[in-house]
């Protein structure tokens, strides 16, 4: 069975930083590419950041340019985002998710999200 | 610019049938979406990929009772013999080269 689960969560002040980590497990984590996408409160889902298999590639939304960075450690079946300079409009649950191609790429298994608040 | 355009919200009975529109933005009318389901409270679940041509693919466990059909720009999902737990949202996604999009989600309310 496929399970992902995130951790790390929580209240930070705007200007700080915050580690998130997604712990895969029931596939071979380093045949896929993986995703962190979030969704802010009264909003909709918001793709955050991709990275290829070896992690020789990544790619991110506009907004996180230069603030976020996504990582894995396939040793550890473990995907992360490490979240500098966070601002309020970064409050969202963020989960993390499976990628795989099939007519498209999307995303086919799903975390069950870890809450990361922004305020002072 | 590639962008998917969903209605905010619908609304059916217990026992009925719904159709869910997501458009694809001018150009873009032969790209394949995906449709996810998210309920309050749980994270998103894959529901199906879709083609331009309706032929479509579900995701694990996904019930009969869902499936999709496409016209043009239009990508539909269809639920059929509604639920109480089919209340919902529901996002479709794409995706171009290094960036995914989802649309803005339908809220489906079962009445």
């Amino acid at each position: 069975e496929v399970q992902l689960v995130e951790s790390g969560g929580g209240l930070v002040q705007p200007g700080g930083s915050l580690r998130l980590s997604c712990a895969a497990s029931g596939f071979t984590f380093s045949r896929y590419w993986m995703t962190w996408v979030r969704q802010a409160p009264g909003k909709g889902l918001e793709w955050v950041a991709n990275i290829k298999e070896d992690g020789s590639e990544k790619y991110y939304v506009d907004s996180v340019k230069g603030r976020f960075t996504i990582s894995r450690d396939n040793a550890k079946n473990s995907l992360y985002l490490q979240m500098n300079s966070l601002r309020a409009e970064d409050t969202a649950v963020y989960y993390c998710a499976r990628n795989i191609f099939d007519w498209l790429s999307l995303f086919d298994y799903w975390g069950q999200g870890t809450l990361v608040t922004v305020s002072s | 610019q590639l962008a998917l355009t969903q209605s905010p919200s619908a609304s059916a009975s217990l026992g009925a049938s719904v159709k869910l529109t997501c458009t694809l933005s001018s150009g873009h009318s032969g790209f394949a979406i995906a449709w996810h389901q998210k309920q309050p409270e749980r994270g998103p679940r894959y529901l199906m990929n879709l083609n331009s041509d309706g032929s479509h693919r579900k995701g694990d466990g996904i019930p009969d009772r869902f499936s999709g059909s496409s016209s043009g720009a239009e990508r539909y999902l269809i639920i059929s013999s509604l639920q109480s737990e089919d209340e919902a949202e529901y996002y479709c996604q794409t995706w171009g080269t290094g960036f995914w999009v989802f649309g803005g989600g339908t809220k489906l309310t079962v009445l």
